[in-house]
């Protein structure tokens, strides 16, 4: 199993950019990178999954350099409601078994 | 509708005792979970069936049990509650086993006094 590195917490303000790092240094050559956001008593949600260089949604972007040993989650303007856990997972895509979501980066926008 | 719902939210009980936690799930997917979330965040997988087959059991006590009637449905069993069960579980469901699309419930906080 790729073992993954999160800061514990950060804090932001309104309107900011926010870009959470998520270290990787076992990846394997099928594993895929996703993350989840968790608000406070609800369940993990689906945010982005990325294999290399970078791909967006409407609600993040995900960098990922060549040698695939770490990624960025970039959280575009947050605002108060983006205040949760996130979580950087990586495994292969056709295995669940490789689902251990960590503790997690827990982010707090403040206003 | 709820994709994925939860029964009950939660759940306090004394050690000893058995207890049941239910998942539905109304996505048609083949394939449902259960998660264990501790008081640090750390959420780790415990079991996965997929068309009604276990298919992951990680290193989990045998008093727990999950049980699957159905595709729409994991239920979760457990014996003999020790204080160390206490946690939130989440159930999820997904389309194949792919990371990616697994919907997640809204968890049951169990706690065992």
């Amino acid at each position: 199993l790729a073992k993954t590195t999160q800061p514990i917490s950060m804090d932001s303000y309104e309107g900011q950019e926010v870009n959470i790092t998520c270290s990787h240094n076992n990846i394997a050559t099928n594993d895929y990178i996703t993350w989840y956001q968790q608000f406070p008593s609800q369940g993990p949600r689906f945010i982005i999954q990325g294999y290399k260089t970078k791909v967006t949604n409407e609600v993040a972007s995900l960098f990922i350099p060549a040698d695939r040993k770490s990624s960025t989650l970039s959280l575009p303007r947050v605002s108060l409601s983006d205040t949760a856990v996130y979580y950087c997972l990586v495994g292969d895509k056709g295995s669940a078994r490789q689902l251990t979501f960590g503790s997690g980066t827990q982010l707090t926008v403040l206003p | 509708d709820t994709a994925v719902s939860q029964t009950p939210k939660y759940l306090v009980t004394q050690m000893g005792n058995d207890k049941s936690i239910k998942c539905e799930q109304n996505l048609g997917h083949d394939t449902m979970y259960w998660y264990k979330q501790d008081s640090k965040k750390f959420l780790k997988i415990m079991f996965s069936y997929n068309n009604k087959e276990l298919i992951i059991n990680e290193t989990v006590p045998n008093r727990f049990s999950p049980k699957s009637p159905d595709k729409a449905h994991l239920n979760l069993h457990i014996n003999s509650l020790e204080l160390g069960d206490s946690a939130v579980y989440f159930c999820a469901s997904s389309q194949g086993t792919s990371v990616n699309t697994q919907y997640f419930g809204p968890g049951t906080r169990l706690t065992v006094l």
